[in-house]
């Protein structure tokens, strides 16, 4: 069952602005993870908050995640042509595999 | 090999025939998951694999699906009388160890096509 929703469905930008990506989700979790995906094939990790944390960066990247709103953010600084993918949050938790939700699909213009 | 492989990368088949993906994990994962990605949508969970346990088939849509893994190795999926429902791209992911913080790393996919 999916249980993150991603918003905004799609993300329009040009090179150098920050795109901002949320996610929502249901029920507790142990963490929340996001992935990128380039053209509809394989997902790459980018980074994982865990439950008792609020803020997290890595490079460009920054993830927020607030657990009494249930939701999560995630920020990528400094676009580039290249970060254009569809982005996903993913939970898990009590199971093992990841509820992904549907995405954001983002298109950054030079 | 360094990542997750998976073939075919593309399979068109006609409607009723049986189809049989592969998965490669990387070597000396434990965990291996497949997911199902139709058009514009997020991952759904098929089925998940850990070492020598049963595995977790909770997210397999109807009994036409199964998959097998050979302890530590090679998972092949399985899709029986496929129906054009069945058109979606087939997900495998495999981590070190099952678990929360244990990221999945993901093969290229493969892209079903039923006629």
């Amino acid at each position: 069952s999916q249980q993150g929703e991603e918003d905004p469905q799609a993300l329009s930008i040009q090179e150098g602005e920050n795109a901002t990506m949320n996610c929502s989700y249901k029920t507790s979790i142990n963490n929340l993870q996001w992935y990128r995906q380039n053209s509809g094939r394989g997902l790459v990790h980018l980074i994982l908050i865990r439950s008792n944390e609020r803020e997290k960066h890595s490079g460009r990247l920054r993830v927020t995640l607030d657990t009494s709103k249930k939701s999560s953010s995630l920020l990528i600084t400094a676009s580039r042509a290249a970060d254009t993918a569809s982005y996903f949050c993913a939970t898990e938790g009590s199971g093992y595999a990841l509820n992904f939700g549907k995405g954001t699909s983002l298109l950054v213009t030079p | 090999g360094a990542g997750v492989s998976q073939s075919p990368s593309n399979k068109v088949t006609e409607k009723g025939k049986d189809v049989e993906l592969r998965c490669d994990p990387i070597s000396g994962h434990t965990a291996l998951y497949w997911y199902r990605q139709r058009l514009g949508q997020g991952l759904e969970f098929l089925i998940y694999f850990q070492g020598n346990s049963a595995p977790d088939k909770s997210g397999l849509p109807s009994d036409r699906f199964s998959a097998e893994r050979t302890g530590e190795s090679v998972s092949t999926l399985t899709i029986q009388r496929t129906q054009q429902e069945d058109s979606a791209v087939y997900l495998c992911a495999s981590s070190l160890d099952r678990g929360a913080l244990n990221e999945q790393f993901f093969g290229p996919g493969t892209r079903l096509t039923v006629l």
